[in-house]
């Protein structure tokens, strides 16, 4: 799988919204784009994922450039429970294996 | 639905002795592995299988055993604990050919 290069940590305002970059520069045409988040020390939370087009969930949204060599994870209105380590992480469709970075450790300030 | 439940959470061993981490799911997921997290650090995985009876090496084998005897269980296995194995183990498990990984709640284990 391709690696990813993630800032090791942001800062954020309660109520703002967060952006996570993730750089994938040597992306395959067929890997798909996840984002799993981490919670103080619980087991890793699936967030989102997308090929090449913008998605949207309940949690967040998953912005992909178009030459898709990086791509934003948004948090719409952060909350201090949004706390946690996120990861950005390629997969192939229909894979299960997950190549772990060290992930970018955002805070939610109040 | 409990998910994937994985027991205990909390274990101390001494150093040359042996133990099984427990792993469970009850959604039918085709795949489970093992992944370990140690301090400030990502995940990494130990070992995965497919199915029933169906396993293979991760990133970091070395030290552990898996089996897959059921769709529902894939217990990992120390056999002889090394304080290089103090850490933090997760099970997960998913559909083949699914979207996302479901992750249990962890063991802590410490070898002293």
């Amino acid at each position: 799988d391709a690696k990813t290069t993630q800032p090791p940590s942001m800062d954020c305002a309660e109520g703002r919204a967060a952006n996570l970059p993730c750089n994938h520069s040597t992306i395959s045409g067929n890997e798909y784009v996840y984002w799993y988040r981490q919670i103080h020390s619980q087991g890793p939370q699936y967030i989102i994922h997308g090929l090449k087009n913008n998605e949207t969930n309940e949690m967040a949204s998953l912005i992909i450039t178009e030459d898709r060599k990086s791509s934003t994870l948004i948090l719409p209105h952060a909350t201090l429970r949004d706390t946690a380590v996120y990861y950005c992480i390629l997969i192939f469709q229909g894979a299960q294996k997950l190549v772990f970075g060290q992930g970018t450790r955002l805070t939610i300030n109040p | 639905n409990a998910g994937v439940t994985q027991t205990p959470k909390f274990q101390v061993l001494k150093t040359g002795q042996s133990m099984t981490l427990q792993c469970a799911q009850d959604m039918n997921h085709e795949y489970m592995s093992w992944y370990r997290q140690d301090p400030g650090m990502g995940l990494r995985l130990i070992h995965y299988s497919v199915g029933a009876g169906i396993t293979d090496q991760g990133e970091v084998p070395n030290g552990y055993n898996v089996s897959r005897s059921t769709t529902e269980d894939f217990p990992l296995r120390l056999l002889s604990a090394a304080p290089s194995q103090t850490s933090v183990y997760f099970c997960a498990s998913g559909r083949t050919g699914g979207t996302e990984a479901f992750f249990g709640q962890g063991t802590r284990l410490t070898v002293v």
